[in-house]
């Protein structure tokens, strides 16, 4: 099926850093929403994004739907150990049927 | 925040034998459920959406008489791998469409191991 371009695809940081990662597409979305999975487990929802432009929080994490609505941004504020796993995008181009992004995964050096 | 759960976590069957795994939303209604499979380091590979009340639409290059989805009720979907073989061992995660006006979001579920011997 259909994925989005996520970049990057893995990376190594310091506790403490702040952590960027975004998703391209080459269709408009109407809906983005950034989700998180670690090993074993199912994707958990951390942020949903609706409007061109919108930017939202939740605690360290913020997400903004680019104004174009073919990307998407997530940036983690002082990374801690817990927030290793796998950080995936998914963009809806109509109503409901989500694509996913490839995954950025995401190792925290203490 | 929306729940939704499956069952069972993980399985081990026999190849030729079928394995049912639930999907359910607990504190809300879904009409549309999704079923993921996921292959170890990859990302979220859509199989069919499960609508309430009506046939599954299937993706393409996925068998139907394979993978049997049935979505009885607006809390509940089940995915059967009927005549499993080891190739079917994966990971497989639900999902459950959420409205609140024009918003929409999926909820997801936690997964469910299979692996065929």
């Amino acid at each position: 099926g259909q994925q989005l371009n996520q970049s990057p695809q893995s990376m190594f940081i310091q506790e403490g850093e702040d952590v960027s990662m975004n998703c391209t597409s080459s269709s408009i979305f109407n809906t983005w929403l950034w989700y998180k999975q670690e090993p074993g487990e199912g994707p958990v929802l951390l942020i949903a994004l609706y409007k061109a432009g919108e930017l939202t929080s939740n605690g360290r994490l913020t997400a903004q739907f680019g104004i174009t609505r073919k990307d998407s941004f997530l940036n983690i504020s002082a990374s801690i150990p817990s927030d290793v796993g796998i950080y995936f995008c998914a963009g809806a181009p109509g109503t409901y049927k989500y694509i996913f992004g490839t995954g950025t995964r995401l190792k925290v050096l203490a | 925040g929306a729940v939704v759960s499956q069952h069972p976590s993980w399985v081990i069957c026999k190849s030729g034998t079928s394995v049912k795994i639930e999907c359910r939303s607990l504190d809300f209604q879904a009409t549309t459920m999704f079923w993921y499979r996921q292959f170890p380091k990859q990302s979220l590979m859509l199989m069919a959406t499960s609508n309430e009340g009506s046939k599954a639409t299937y993706e393409q290059g996925v068998e139907k008489d394979k993978f049997l989805i049935n979505h009885a009720s607006l809390t509940l979907s089940t995915l059967t791998v009927t005549s499993a073989h080891p190739e079917d061992s994966s990971f497989y995660i639900c999902s459950a469409r959420r409205t609140s006006g024009v918003q929409e979001t999926q909820y997801f579920g936690p997964g469910t191991r299979l692996l065929v011997l």
